[in-house]
């Protein structure tokens, strides 16, 4: 079975751009979680799905942050424009359900220069 | 406000000695704790969680302590290895969905 897949697995970009980041839930999961992990914040909710309906979208990330789930195996984090701040690994994360194990991708590492 | 408190930050024990990771949360109505650990370069992943129904679950030399009263819940890690040393994670889950709610992660280095 195959696990949560991100890609890429590293993104560079200039301030100001668009990127858009993937992720691919395990088969059969409804729920979908977008984490930003930095050593100083921990990991940070930014978008939860269930069913491909958004449950909850981290407020501090609104405004250049956008999650959709286009179709229960695939969804997008789009960050635009892009900021030197937004520099961190983004970890999308899936599972069957409520009281279920999370499973996490490997991760995007992003560089905003 | 943060909902999840996890310390310490950074912890360092002998191979053979017990580490003992702490954790608080805010809201009583959470009824799911998991511990996540992370090996550098890796991604999160479970390692043992507990329901409020009990207070106490082992899996091996992992176990974690639950005191719904005052709101902690801790691990502890018996016998530690170095091959132990990595970040762990404590989580807070509410009923009815499934949003977790995160510890910022404490740093375990595990001496041979």
């Amino acid at each position: 079975d195959a696990g949560v897949t991100q890609t890429p697995r590293h993104e560079v970009a200039e301030k100001g751009q668009t990127i858009i980041l993937k992720c691919e839930p395990v088969s059969g999961h409804n729920d979908l979680f977008w984490y930003r992990q930095t050593k100083i914040q921990g990991l940070e909710l930014l978008s939860y799905f269930r069913s491909k309906s958004l449950m909850e979208d981290g407020g501090a990330f609104k405004d250049r942050f956008k999650a959709e789930m286009l179709n229960s195996s695939f969804s997008t984090l789009k960050i635009q424009p892009t900021e030197p701040k937004d520099s961190a690994v983004y970890l999308c994360a899936s599972s069957l359900g409520t009281g279920n194990t999370l499973y996490f991708g490997a991760g995007t590492r992003l560089s905003v220069l | 406000q943060q909902q999840v408190r996890q310390s310490p930050q950074s912890l360092t024990v002998w191979e053979g000695e017990t580490a003992i990771l702490n954790c608080s949360y805010e809201d009583s109505t959470f009824d799911y704790f998991p511990w996540y650990h992370q090996f550098p370069g890796e991604s999160p992943a479970l390692l043992i969680a507990i329901r409020p129904v009990s207070n106490k679950k082992e899996d091996g030399r992992f176990t974690i302590f639950f005191n719904k009263r005052e709101k902690k819940f801790s691990l502890h890690i018996a016998d530690s290895q170095p091959g132990d040393s990595a970040t762990y994670f404590c989580a807070a889950s509410p009923p009815g969905y499934q949003n977790f709610y995160f510890g910022k992660g404490t740093s375990l280095t595990v001496i041979p």
